[in-house]
């Protein structure tokens, strides 16, 4: 059964601090990665796609690696602002038919 | 493109009342999921489908059943609300190139 699991549970930074957020699954064979982005009481929104032949993505000041052999995927922020705070989601694509499994989430929190 | 639509946005249910939550996408996708998320937590695994016709349990399938006609609509039944069951609904479907959410419903069972 795939697990994944995040950690930090919850982060709280000053401004301008670069941060790294940790995803880890529990069985390598993966199909993809998503992460995403959560603003309180709204939906979900995609931030990186990593496909299982790709080692990393990168978009403006966000940077997702993975590393299937080792089951962990990392979200870099560079730079962070207060318009990053939100809970930010790892999913793996897993199983013979696709399953979409979910972290608990990072929440964070970057002050002024 | 209006994506995956999912309706109603928001709903109070009585317990032992019955609805249905529906979900639609124009992506011509084949899989397709349904996830509840309680308050602080992550999102649960509740049913998935790859395609017309096929269907499968999640992590949380207990009170709920699926349905998958067509390509396009994926309704998740809820028979006999509790109270348990309210939390926040989302639809999602996927492709090789990631995953697109609904916005949710939010169902209150009182």
């Amino acid at each position: 059964k795939q697990e994944v699991t995040q950690i930090p549970a919850a982060l709280s930074v000053p401004e301008g601090e670069n941060l790294v957020l940790n995803c880890s699954f529990t069985d390598s064979a993966i199909y993809n990665l998503q992460w995403f982005r959560q603003d309180p009481g709204k939906g979900l929104t995609s931030l990186l796609l990593i496909q299982s032949s790709q080692r990393e993505q990168t978009s403006g000041r966000l940077n997702a690696s993975l590393d299937k052999s080792s089951g962990r995927s990392t979200l870099y922020i560079a730079a962070s602002q207060p318009g990053d705070s939100a809970t930010y989601l790892c999913a793996v694509f897993s199983g013979g038919y696709n399953k979409l499994i979910f972290g608990a989430g990072t929440r964070l929190a970057v002050h002024p | 493109n209006a994506g995956v639509t999912q309706t109603p946005k928001f709903r109070i249910l009585k317990i032992g009342q019955s609805m249905t939550l529906q979900c639609t996408q124009d992506m011509n996708h084949n899989y397709m999921y349904w996830y509840r998320q309680d308050p602080g937590m992550g999102l649960k695994l509740i049913y998935y489908s790859v395609g017309a016709g096929i269907t499968d349990k999640g992590e949380v399938p207990n009170g709920y059943n699926v349905s998958r006609s067509t390509t396009e609509d994926f309704p998740l039944r809820l028979e006999l609300a509790a109270p348990s069951q309210t939390s926040v609904y989302f639809c999602a479907s996927s492709s090789t190139g990631g995953a697109f959410f609904g916005q949710g419903t939010r169902l209150t069972v009182v």
